[in-house]
């Protein structure tokens, strides 16, 4: 069946990038999701990107999408202490009533 | 505009109790969803449903049964609760169409002794 995955933790110093990845195995994945999900919080959408684009960039962040070895990363430039959470990658695609698969979600631990 | 609402925010229940969680959405979106959360197991979708009257079945859907009477609200319940129960519950919403995202809930902090 359709899978997600994700490395499960990420620790980065304060000011350096962070690049969370995320593989997933259906072919006919049409939107790729990060959410974003602080403590005690629900999970909020940062960014999406279309399966037949392979970049996308939106101030800090920036989404890179190599379809044909289905990987999916998420660069935060100058990661920031309030960046510390877990980042869950999804997909989604025509013909599952618009379910999300979902990743497990990699805790990012920004040091000062 | 409150979004997606969830009631209650805790709750503590002894094993056999029933009770309902009330997700109420007033963006009038179509899909809604009931997930579990547990520690290293993500998010599980337990059901969803396509619009008013209609609800179906998720990846882990057994001791759990829904209800949507009205467009704006999804309904989640447990009729004799268990401690494998004990999660955080969050509902979210979608309008129809592609490209758009879930809007989540708070969540359900749900402790079941």
């Amino acid at each position: 069946g359709e899978d997600v995955e994700q490395s499960l933790f990420l620790s980065v110093r304060e000011g350096d990038s962070s690049v969370i990845n995320c593989t997933y195995t259906d072919s006919s994945s049409t939107y790729l999701y990060w959410y974003k999900q602080e403590p005690g919080a629900g999970l909020q959408l940062l960014t999406y990107i279309f399966s037949n684009m392979d970049m996308k960039q939106d101030q800090r962040l920036t989404v890179l999408l190599n379809k044909k070895d289905k990987h999916l990363s998420l660069r935060i430039a100058d990661t920031q202490t309030g960046d510390s959470a877990i980042y869950f990658c999804a997909e989604s695609n025509a013909g599952n009533n618009r379910k999300l698969i979902w990743g497990l979600g990699t805790s990012l631990a920004v040091n000062p | 505009n409150a979004g997606v609402t969830q009631t209650p925010k805790f709750r503590v229940l002894k094993t056999g109790q029933s009770m309902t969680l009330l997700c109420a959405q007033d963006m009038n979106h179509e899909y809604m969803y009931w997930y579990r959360q547990d520690p290293g197991m993500g998010l599980r979708l337990i059901h969803y449903s396509v619009g008013e009257g209609t609800t179906a079945k998720g990846e882990v859907p057994d001791g759990y049964n829904v209800s949507r009477l009205k467009k704006q609200n999804f309904l989640l319940g447990l009729e004799s609760a268990a401690p494998s129960q004990t999660s955080v519950y969050f509902c979210a919403s979608r309008p129809y169409g592609q490209g758009v995202d879930q809007y989540f809930g708070a969540g359900t902090r749900l402790s079941v002794l």
